[in-house]
Parts: structure tokens; sequence; C-alpha cells
């Protein structure tokens, strides 16, 4: 069974630009979720979609958007991007909503912004 | 939201014991207590995860306190490659990612 694929693996954006992120989970998994991966804050939750539907957000700003299909890929979606938002970007996913079911990551997607 | 709290780093030698520990004074009683680890360059595995019962898998055993504020994850016999940062989270049963967040976690060094 083929693990949570993320591309690309590695992204370079200038401040302003705008990029999308692509996250395939497991077959039959139906929930994905997004975390922002930095140095000095750690793993921090973006927000989980499950049947198409955002269920759960952290608390990141309007910038941050995401969605998911009817095969339950999903893309995030960064706007106006700032030096800041240079972090790795991690998806997971689950059979279910992710509440206390084991989430499988992927290897993440390493965005610079210069 | 229920919070841990975890040393920054441990340090262990191949192939002994290693013990992680984790406090979460304020776990409610249907929150799930999980631990997942991350090895450079890749993305967080699972490792483990219980709720009021000591739990052993292939990986890892996890001793759960009687009163549920603090586990600790047991590696059994360290090797090099569970050199990694281990996480230790709480997550409800109502279900909502937002219920994995997931702190700074330990660095754990193993010396060959």
């Amino acid at each position: 069974k083929a693990g949570v694929t993320q591309t690309p693996r590695y992204l370079i954006k200038t401040r302003g630009q705008q990029v999308t992120l692509s996250c395939s989970p497991i077959s039959g998994h139906r929930s994905v979720s997004w975390y922002q991966q930095t140095p000095g804050q750690g793993l921090q939750f973006l927000f989980e979609y499950f049947s198409e539907t955002q269920r759960n957000k952290g608390n990141f700003p309007g910038r941050f958007s995401g969605r998911q299909f009817s095969n339950s890929r999903s893309e995030m979606n960064v706007s106006t991007l700032e030096l800041g938002d240079s972090a790795l970007y991690l998806c997971a996913s689950s059979l279910r909503q992710a509440g206390n079911e084991k989430l499988f990551f992927g290897s993440g997607t390493q965005l610079s912004v210069l | 939201d229920a919070k841990t709290t975890q040393p920054n780093s441990m340090e262990s030698n191949e192939e002994e014991p290693v013990h992680l520990p984790c406090n979460h004074s304020t776990i409610s009683g249907t929150d799930y207590i999980h631990w997942y680890r991350q090895l450079p360059s890749q993305g967080p595995e699972y490792v483990i995860h219980g709720l009021t019962s000591n739990v052993n898998n292939r990986m890892a055993s996890l001793a759960i306190a009687e009163d549920r504020k603090s586990s600790t994850l047991i590696l059994h016999r360290a090797t090099l490659r569970d050199a990694a940062v281990y996480y230790c989270i709480l997550s409800g049963s109502g279900g909502g990612a937002d219920g994995l967040t997931f702190g700074k976690g330990t660095h754990l060094i193993i010396q060959p």
C-alpha cells in the first residue's frame, strides 16, 4: 500500500507570491490534516479535511487555505507569502476523523520564501 | 486543550532500555495518549497509543500512571535508528485533528 505522498518535495518562492501544495492520502483514508513545522514553533496544526469538508482549523491567518477533493486528495494554498512562511509543511491521513485515529504522515514539502 | 510536558532532550546508550517521560496533568477522562517519533528529514511516525491500561507493540511499551497524569514510553533495547524526536500528545475521542497538538518533543540521542 502506498504511503502518503506530498508534492513537490522542495519549493522556493519569493515574498508576495502564492503557493499550492498537494497531498495524496493512503488509499481508503478519508481524513487529511495539514501541519506546519518550524524550528522555533515545532509542529503546528493548520486544518483538517474529512469528506471534502473542513472539520477543524488551527490558529493561522486566512492566507492559509485548503480543500479536499472527492478522491480525498487535498491541496493547501498560501497566498501573499511572507518570509515567516518558510517551513516544512506536512500532511497526514487517517481512516476517519483524526481525533484518536492513527495518523500517517508524508515526508513533507520544504518551502523556502526569499 | 490539555497540554503535555516533556524533557527537551535525553541521552542513552545503544542496547540499553530508554524511558521517555511525559506529564499531562490536565488530561481529561476521554483523552487518549499518543506517541509519535520523527526521524531526521522525515514526517512523524506513529509509535503507540493508549487510554488507561499499559500497551505493548513491536516498537515500544506505554506505561500509563494510575491517575493518568503522566505516562512513559519505553524502548526496551535502543538502537541507533531510534535516535529521533519523540512527541507525546493527547487527543479527544470526539474526533478532530486539533486534539493532536504536537509540542517540541524530546530529542533522543543514542550513543554507540
